[in-house]
């Protein structure tokens, strides 16, 4: 059956290191996978995209790498802070192009003043 | 508008009532998706808008729930008879198209809905 799954249990970290989150798909082909922000009680916030092409993105303190062979992509959060605290989900659109994202659960992460 | 404006933010309804959930996109957004989020779980894909095509309805859960988008812009979620089990955060996005989704969907806040 095809999934996406994230680690279900929260991440803690301690303010300044570097968070990572991990995001593994079975039975997909994705065109690309992107990965957002929520926070409570908010709608989702759209943060980076890689394409199936793509090694690895970056945007100010976040990268984010995509490994085909794998079936994962892996979230990075350096210098974390404790605004960085979310639930990050990660969402992929299926090379079949019916331009529906399918999203994971997401996990919560926790930086640590 | 700014963003995408959902409405009620919180919407308590009774058993076998029926509730009309609304979205306001983005001025210029062509794609519109409706998603429900029950606590934790994913996101799950209800319904999607582009344009004047017909909807994409495959997430629908059952025949109690449709949708409409008016004039390309505001859209409608209903849900007829709601059972307990249609309480949920139901979600909707905005994109500039189909290849929009490429540079992410945009969300409202939700709507909170408690079936009682």
């Amino acid at each position: 059956s095809q999934k996406i799954e994230q680690n279900s249990e929260a991440l803690n970290i301690q303010e300044g290191k570097t968070a990572t989150l991990t995001c593994n798909y079975t039975n997909y082909s994705p065109a690309y996978l992107q990965w957002y922000r929520q926070d409570p009680g908010r709608g989702p916030v759209f943060l980076l995209l890689i394409r199936e092409n793509e090694k690895e993105k970056r945007k100010e303190r976040l990268k984010v790498t995509f490994d085909t062979t794998l079936k994962q992509s892996l979230f990075h959060i350096t210098a974390s802070q404790p605004a960085d605290s979310a639930t990050y989900l990660c969402a992929l659109m299926p090379m079949n192009r019916d331009d529906k994202i399918i999203f994971g659960k997401g996990t919560r992460l926790h930086i640590l003043p | 508008g700014a963003g995408v404006s959902q409405s009620p933010s919180n919407k308590v309804t009774e058993k076998g009532k029926d509730v009309e959930l609304r979205c306001d996109p983005i001025s210029g957004h062509t794609a519109l998706y409706w998603y429900r989020q029950s606590l934790g779980q994913g996101l799950e894909f209800l319904i999607y808008f582009q344009g004047n095509s017909a909807p994409d309805k495959s997430g629908l859960p059952s025949d109690r729930f449709s949708a409409e988008r008016t004039g390309g812009s505001v859209s409608t979620l209903t849900i007829q008879r709601t059972q307990q089990e249609d309480s949920a955060v139901y979600l909707c996005a905005s994109s500039f198209g189909s290849l929009g989704a490429a540079y992410g969907y945009t969300f409202g806040s939700g709507t909170r809905l408690t079936v009682v």
